[in-house]
């Protein structure tokens, strides 16, 4: 299984950028980038995904090294409320959308 | 969209009593899992339904356990003479069959406590 490689924890300041790194150097060419986080007492919530080419949306945005052996969640400004949980995982393919968890990266935000 | 709703949100229990939590995916949603997670980990595969199939069980599911999902909507998790090993997040989550841009919707858990 391709597995990835995140920091245990990160802060940051309250409207600030923050860019969390996952390393995924095992990926293989079919493998989408997900991520998810996971806010205290809640289930995880889906944040972004990608193939190769750098995805943005409301919640955040994903660069995607041009090798795919790493990639960086990026919040353009934290708030509180982004506090939680990051999860970078490679998608499992095959028939299922199983996604195997690590254990992620705690992001604390300071107002 | 209302969701995915787990019941019970906590349920206390003691050590050999059979319990059983239940799921209701997001209807239109035909993939089903159940993850476990304990403290200060990332969520564990327990298994996986597409539609009332159960097509995968991940070896961390004991004989203890079984999970159903009768007519492919609600699920239900039951844990047999349970062990305070067993005490953990019980997360459930529904997807739309849809390759790599498949998304999982996460319910909040039922968090099981084993005295």
């Amino acid at each position: 299984d391709a597995k990835t490689t995140q920091p245990n924890s990160m802060e940051s300041n309250e409207e600030e950028p923050v860019h969390l790194p996952c390393n995924h150097s095992t990926i293989s060419g079919t493998d989408y980038i997900h991520w998810y986080r996971q806010l205290p007492s809640q289930g995880p919530e889906y944040v972004i995904h990608g193939l190769t080419s750098n995805v943005n949306n409301r919640m955040a945005s994903l660069a995607i090294a041009e090798d795919r052996k790493s990639s960086t969640l990026i919040l353009h400004r934290a708030t509180l409320r982004d506090a939680a949980v990051y999860y970078c995982i490679l998608s499992y393919g095959g028939a299922t959308n199983k996604l195997i968890f690590g254990t992620g990266t705690l992001l604390a935000v300071q107002p | 969209d209302t969701g995915v709703s787990q019941n019970p949100r906590h349920k206390i229990t003691k050590r050999g009593q059979n319990v059983t939590f239940r799921c209701d995916p997001i209807s239109e949603h035909n993939r089903l899992y159940w993850y476990r997670q304990t403290l200060g980990q990332g969520p564990e595969f327990l298994t996986y339904f597409q539609n009332e199939a159960q097509l995968e069980k991940s070896r961390l599911l004991s004989d203890r356990f079984s999970a159903e999902r009768p007519k492919g909507s609600f699920s239900t998790l039951e844990i047999q003479r349970t062990e305070q090993g067993d005490s953990a997040m019980y997360l459930c989550a529904s997807s739309l069959e849809g390759g790599n841009n498949e998304k999982l919707f996460f319910g909040s858990g039922t968090q099981l406590s084993v005295l």
